[in-house]
């Protein structure tokens, strides 16, 4: 069974431009989580989908948004990049709603803003 | 949700039982142990998870007090490979389904 996957590997954008990230679940997962993780800290939630809806949103500004497909693939877009934007993305899938359904991780996309 | 605490860092021999401990203190009835691990710069790695009962699955063992105020992970035999960050994580049924990742315990694994 294929695992969380994750587009591109690596992204290397400047100052002011936009960043577009993507994510598709494991098979059957209608939930996708967006976490950034800046170096040298903790990760933090950005985002969750499930249902092709926006359930819940971390503490982050607006200019990062994001959108789930039919499919339940997810992008994640970055608007008007920040040097400290600079870190590793990941993408989590989960089954769907419940509490204690497990969270399965994709490899992450480094994100370097210059 | 509830705020974990965990030693920052911990040394284990290889092919010795590896037992990571994390408070809870103020964990709530409906609330799930999780624990994750991430290994250098990869995606964390789903590891077990508990609501008060202990759960053993093929990678660890759980262990929650009976009051759930604390917990302990143990790896039975550490590899080298097992060396992580390993993070102990409460959530609440209704809290967006969100992990909230503390500081975690970084386990280093030494031959």
């Amino acid at each position: 069974e294929a695992g969380v996957t994750q587009s591109p590997t690596h992204l290397i954008k400047t100052r002011g431009q936009q960043a577009t990230l993507r994510c598709s679940p494991i098979s059957g997962h209608t939930s996708v989580y967006w976490y950034q993780q800046a170096l040298g800290l903790g990760l933090q939630f950005l985002l969750w989908y499930d249902e092709g809806e926006e359930r819940n949103r971390g503490n982050f500004p607006p200019r990062f948004s994001g959108r789930q497909f039919p499919n339940y693939s997810s992008e994640l877009n970055v608007n008007a990049l920040e040097l400290e934007d600079s870190a590793l993305y990941l993408c989590a899938s989960s089954l769907g709603l419940a509490a204690y359904n497990e969270q399965f991780f994709g490899p992450g996309t480094r994100l370097t803003v210059l | 949700d509830a705020k974990t605490t965990q030693p920052p860092s911990m040394d284990c021999a290889e092919g010795r039982a590896a037992n990571l401990p994390c408070n809870h203190s103020t964990i709530s009835g409906n609330e799930y142990v999780y624990w994750y691990r991430q290994i250098h710069s990869q995606g964390p790695q789903y590891i077990i998870h508990g609501l008060k009962n202990n759960e053993t699955n093929e990678m660890a063992s759980l262990i929650i007090t009976e009051d759930r105020k604390s917990s302990t992970l143990i790896l039975p035999h550490a590899t080298l490979r097992d060396t992580a960050v390993y993070y102990c994580i409460v959530r609440m049924n209704n809290a967006g389904n969100m992990l909230t990742f503390g500081g975690g315990t970084r386990l280093m694994v030494k031959p």
